[in-house]
């Protein structure tokens, strides 16, 4: 079964400390995503990774970086957080034709 | 791009009726259509899925029915229990990503 690991759980960081949220699979699959949920917004996307080396911005990707340096893992680096980037983050994994999400970061920047 | 749009917001029903979601898309090229449940805190979980050779589906008290000429597909939940009470998204696939409906948060009530 395809599990989809996400650290930290919670976080809270001051304006402008860069910070990493990771993200990990253990199944080898190729597509991974990063979503971020807001309330009345649902969940939108920030990168997307086809494979190792490719990545692709979603629909909001400013203030957010991520890298594929390996298959397994993808991480979601804020270089520089602001207080608007206060949200719960979903990373994801596109496996056996349904998407499996993280349990998820919330993060509030202060 | 895809455009998933979901209605109602909100939804409460009284126990043991009907709840039916409704989404509409806006690429033809979309293929693959989930619906996940969101509790309280938890990560969206896949509930259903429907891809665009069929019409309809059925898993117990849930079904999912899809109109490709109309782009849009629904979810129909019957007999409706407290434990169904959730925030539920619709989402599209179009062999790239996958979009999301803002969500439905459904309250049944005893």
């Amino acid at each position: 079964e395809a599990q989809v690991t996400q650290n930290p759980r919670y976080l809270i960081t001051v304006t402008g400390k860069k910070l990493t949220v990771t993200c990990s699979q253990n199944m080898n699959h190729e597509y991974m995503s990063w979503y971020r949920q807001d309330p009345g917004l649902g969940l939108r996307q920030i990168y997307y990774s086809m494979n190792v080396e490719v990545t692709d911005k979603g629909d909001v990707p400013e203030g957010y970086k991520v890298s594929r340096k390996e298959k397994r893992n993808f991480p979601l680096i804020l270089e520089s957080p602001s207080p608007n980037q206060t949200s719960l983050y979903f990373c994801a994994i596109f496996s056996g034709g349904a998407y499996t999400f993280g349990s998820g970061t919330r993060l509030t920047v202060v | 791009g895809e455009n998933v749009e979901q209605h109602p917001s909100t939804l409460s029903v009284q126990e043991g009726d009907s709840a039916v979601i409704k989404c509409t898309y806006s690429d033809s090229a979309s293929n693959y259509f989930p619906w996940y449940k969101q509790e309280l805190g938890k990560r969206p979980q896949l509930i259903i899925d429907i891809r665009s050779n069929v019409g309809e589906k059925k898993d117990q008290r849930i079904a999912v029915t899809l109109n490709k000429t109309a782009k849009h597909f629904s979810l129909h939940i019957t007999e409706t229990q407290p434990e169904d009470s959730a925030v539920y998204f619709c989402a599209a696939w179009d062999n790239n990503d996958m979009r999301f409906g803002a969500g439905t948060r459904l309250t049944v009530k005893p």
